[in-house]
């Protein structure tokens, strides 16, 4: 089956330092990789989005590259502000040929503070 | 343009009671899905609906039901209520329910069950 392993939280950072969250997947068939970012009270909201091997989403400062080779989708941003604080749910989705239906299929999540 | 509404925000039930919520997509979207998600489970998947077909289901008992309207609106139905499906309740949309297009979210139906 599909599944998403991300890193747990919580992740607390200062203002301005260097954001790295792990995710890797296994999936049958090729996916597609996504983020997406929670912030409290809300539902989700696509951050970025990667459909092929090498591939390099980027959104708001936020960058993720697919690795198939690692099957890999990490997620970076240079300098966190404090907006930045929110949950991060790394995804994928395969569609299913057969009956032209998809799913995501999530991580965890990942809790994000960033301390002024 | 206006975004996925779920409606209502927030609802208290009793267990053995049913419960109802509804989800109105983006306009144009034509494809709803629906994802329980809890401190315990994370995000899960109940079911996918395109063009007022049920395309795919997740692992979730019979309790759990859904349709789509003609105007792809959703509403999803959990019967017999139980205290473990306290939970948010959330309704993505997608233009053409394929795997490269991202879901929309809508902001949950927070449903406790006592």
């Amino acid at each position: 089956g599909n599944s998403v392993t991300q890193m747990e939280g919580p992740v607390t950072l200062s203002e301005e330092a260097f954001l790295t969250i792990n995710c890797t997947y296994t999936a049958t068939g090729y996916p597609s990789l996504f983020w997406y970012v929670q912030y409290p009270g809300e539902g989700l909201q696509l951050l970025l989005k990667a459909t092929k091997a090498d591939d390099k989403g980027s959104n708001k400062g936020f960058e993720a590259t697919y690795r198939k080779e690692t099957t890999s989708f990490h997620l970076e941003k240079g300098s966190v502000q404090v907006s930045d604080s929110a949950v991060y749910f790394c995804a994928l989705s395969v569609t299913y040929s057969g009956a032209g239906s998809y799913q995501l299929t999530f991580g965890k999540g990942t809790k994000l503070s960033v301390i002024p | 343009k206006a975004g996925v509404t779920q409606t209502p925000r927030y609802l208290i039930k009793t267990r053995g009671q049913q419960v109802t919520l509804s989800c109105s997509p983006i306009s144009g979207h034509r494809s709803v899905s629906w994802y329980q998600q809890t401190p315990g489970q994370g995000l899960q998947f109940l079911f996918e609906y395109f063009s007022e077909t049920q395309r795919n289901k997740g692992n979730f008992p019979g309790r759990f039901s859904g349709r789509q309207f003609s105007n792809s609106r959703s509403e999803m139905n959990v019967s017999t209520l139980e205290l473990g499906d306290s939970a948010l309740y959330l309704c993505a949309s997608s233009l053409v329910g394929q795997g490269d297009s991202p879901l929309h979210f809508g902001n949950g139906t927070r449903l406790t069950v006592t």
